[in-house]
């Protein structure tokens, strides 16, 4: 049973530039969020996606958009990239039926570097 | 607003010791869940414990034990006879029921542990 996957694992942009980023849940999970962690920090929630729609969303600016597919999966894009965006980024997924007790499954992340 | 606090920046022990990590978080709300997350250098965070806020006996589970307190609002993590592989960052998360449902973790700075033969 494959966990959380993510892809690409690294990758190095510019300032300016756009980026898109990719999550494949945890077999039997319906909802994907995304959460940002800068070096030395711990994890902050950028939005969650249920059911195709954003959910929930963190005090990220409108530079950070998302979408999930009808397979659940999910994609991160930002947009005009910042040197301050680099960081690890980190997809989580949760069956539903669960929700309220917030455990969440994480993946390896994405960890980008902007120059 | 939530806020979790992780005072221990880092700590360092000897294999075999006993280490135990500090979790004090902030919340309005009734129902809440704690969490702690161990983040090894490949940067999955991988879910140790959970504890409600309805239930504040304290478990053992293996090496690992937890202290939770609600009029303390702390939320300690002991691990017995450390070992090398314990070495990570280990986070404190707190759970908000999001508007229109689903959760989402708020969590501490972390407190990264080496362990030392």
């Amino acid at each position: 049973d494959a966990g959380v996957t993510q892809s690409p694992t690294h990758l190095i942009k510019t300032r300016g530039q756009q980026v898109t980023l990719r999550c494949s849940p945890k077999s039997g999970h319906d909802t994907v969020s995304w959460y940002q962690q800068a070096l030395g920090q711990g994890p902050q929630f950028i939005f969650q996606y249920y059911e195709e729609e954003e959910r929930q969303r963190g005090n990220f600016p409108d530079r950070f958009s998302g979408h999930q597919f009808p397979n659940y999966s999910s994609e991160l894009n930002v947009n005009a990239l910042l040197l301050g965006d680099s960081a690890l980024y980190l997809c989580a997924s949760s069956p539903s039926q669960v929700r309220n007790t917030g455990e969440l499954f994480f993946g390896e992340g994405s960890r980008l570097t902007v120059l | 607003a939530q806020k979790v606090t992780q005072a221990q920046t880092e700590i360092s022990v000897v294999e075999k010791e006993d280490v135990t990590l500090d979790c004090v978080y902030e919340t309005r709300d009734t129902t809440y869940y704690l969490f702690w997350y161990k983040q090894p250098p490949s940067g999955e965070l991988v879910f140790l414990i959970r504890r409600n806020s309805f239930d504040e006996q304290n478990e053992i589970s293996g090496r690992y034990s937890w202290n939770f307190q609600k009029s303390t609002s702390s939320f300690n993590f002991t691990i017995t006879a450390s070992q090398v592989v314990d070495s990570a960052v280990y986070f404190c998360a707190l759970s908000e029921i999001l508007t229109g449902g689903g959760n989402k973790l708020t969590f501490g700075t972390g407190t990264q542990l080496k362990v030392e033969l």
